[in-house]
């Protein structure tokens, strides 16, 4: 069974940092593309970040503008998203998810697994 | 704003069809992705590449494309149909991924 946990959520003040992380298994974590996509409780979902199976290929949401870090460490099968400079507009639930496409280099929009959150809220 | 366009509500009687559509100009090049996400859960893929379901998904759901749109049909409405659709996709870069703003469907 594919298994995606998000943790390190926490309520911060604005222009701190926060870093998330969502640990895996059921899978072979080095195979696939992760994603962080977040959603404003009542509101739509945005993609923030991806990054390709072996690390060497990341990309970012327009609005993170050199913000946010995201990272891999496949001996750890964790996925990593680091946050800088957080504002109000920031706050969110923030899944990770797993790319559908194995050994893809180019990312894909079809995330065949989620976990269930991590809510970061600035004030 | 999106660069993927959904209308915001759509709504279909109990064992009706449905469709629910989303357009954008990164359409006409990158295939779409549809989740379904119910109230106070993580999506659930419907949906993706050229007309695939997702594990689990039954066929009385299916896709299509044409031109800078696509769409998701959805048979014999049931009342667990009842969620938030999103589409998603490739950027007109083909480097980024999209969400569109999301359909609510009322059965």
């Amino acid at each position: 069974e594919v298994k995606l946990v998000e943790s390190g959520g926490a309520l911060v003040q604005p222009g701190r940092s926060l870093r998330l992380s969502c640990t895996t298994s059921g899978f072979n974590f080095d195979d696939f593309a992760m994603h962080w996509v977040r959603q404003v409780p009542g509101k739509g979902l945005q993609w923030v970040s991806g990054i390709d199976f072996d690390g060497g290929s990341v990309a970012y949401a327009h609005f993170v503008r050199g913000r946010f870090a995201i990272s891999r460490d496949n001996a750890k099968r964790t996925l990593y998203l680091q946050l800088n400079g957080l504002t109000a507009e920031d706050t969110a639930f923030y899944f990770c998810a797993k790319d559908i496409l194995v050994g893809a280099t180019r990312l894909s929009p079809s995330f065949d697994s989620w976990g269930q959150g991590t809510l970061v809220a600035v004030s | 704003s999106s660069e993927l366009t959904q209308d915001p509500a759509v709504s279909v009687a109990l064992g009706q069809t449905v469709k629910i559509t989303c357009q954008g100009d990164s359409l006409r090049s990158n295939f779409a992705a549809w989740y379904q996400q119910r109230p106070g859960q993580a999506p659930l893929l419907v949906m993706y590449g050229q007309n695939n379901r997702g594990p689990g998904i039954p066929d009385r759901i299916s896709g299509y494309f044409s031109g800078n749109t696509a769409s998701l049909t959805i048979a014999g409405a049931q009342a667990g149909d009842e969620s938030d659709y999103y589409c998603a996709s490739r950027d007109i870069t083909g480097s980024l991924v999209v969400f569109g703003g999301g359909t609510r469907l009322t059965v």
